[in-house]
């Protein structure tokens, strides 16, 4: 079957580091995304990662280790505002065509 | 370039009745899903649509239904609304290729509370 986990709380203070693990196991892996959701509204596009390593974008940056079935997002500098789940979802590729996963999410509280 | 958008964005229903709620892709997207988000389930995929074909369906009972018109807007349907049924529904669109390199973008939602 397809799996996917992810912590479901974490806090962090402001100014901080913290990073949000996921592990996954899904066959026709075709790419990982992170997913940022505010209560109350829409996910929003973070990162995408296909390839091994280290994607880097501001003060986020997405791991991905597809051996071990591996991802992390890394939210540097944290700000109030950056409390909110996080989402990460696996595409995965089968019958022609491609299906996004979505795990959980991951309810991160930053605190002053 | 205009975003996903949904319509309507709040509604309340009573239980038995059926709703239809709509989404509107990004220009030049083919691809639309769906799905509900509860606070205990998370996200949870209801089905996919891409030139007007059903794609794939997720684990939901045969009340929960959808189609895509030929301009790629979608809309789904929920019949005989259960109070289990409230939820925040999020349709998404994607360019879609084989490549895999697209990315899925989230409307707004639509709140359905049933009472």
């Amino acid at each position: 079957g397809q799996n996917i986990d992810q912590p479901t709380e974490m806090t962090a203070t402001e100014g901080a580091i913290v990073q949000i693990n996921c592990t996954y196991q899904t066959s026709g892996f075709n790419g990982l995304f992170w997913y940022q959701q505010h209560a109350g509204e829409a996910p929003t596009f973070l990162s995408y990662n296909v390839l091994d390593g280290l994607e880097e974008k501001g003060r986020f940056s997405s791991f991905l280790s597809r051996s071990k079935g591996y991802s992390y997002l890394l939210l540097k500098e944290l700000q109030m505002k950056d409390s909110a789940s996080y989402l990460c979802a696996v595409r995965v590729y089968s019958g022609g065509y491609n299906k996004l996963i979505f795990g959980a999410g991951t309810r991160l509280a930053v605190h002053p | 370039k205009a975003g996903v958008t949904q319509t309507p964005r709040y509604l309340i229903k009573t239980r038995g009745q059926q709703v239809t709620l709509s989404c509107s892709p990004i220009s030049g997207h083919r691809s639309v899903s769906w799905y509900q988000q509860t606070p205990g389930q998370g996200l949870q995929f209801l089905f996919e649509y891409f030139s007007e074909t059903q794609r794939n369906k997720g684990n939901f009972p045969g009340r929960f239904s959808g189609r895509q018109f030929s301009n790629s807007r979608s809309e789904m349907n929920v019949s005989t609304l259960e109070l289990g049924d409230s939820a925040l529904y999020l349709c998404a669109s994607s360019l879609e290729s084989r490549s895999g390199g697209n990315t899925i973008y989230f409307g707004e939602g639509s709140w359905l509370t049933v009472v």
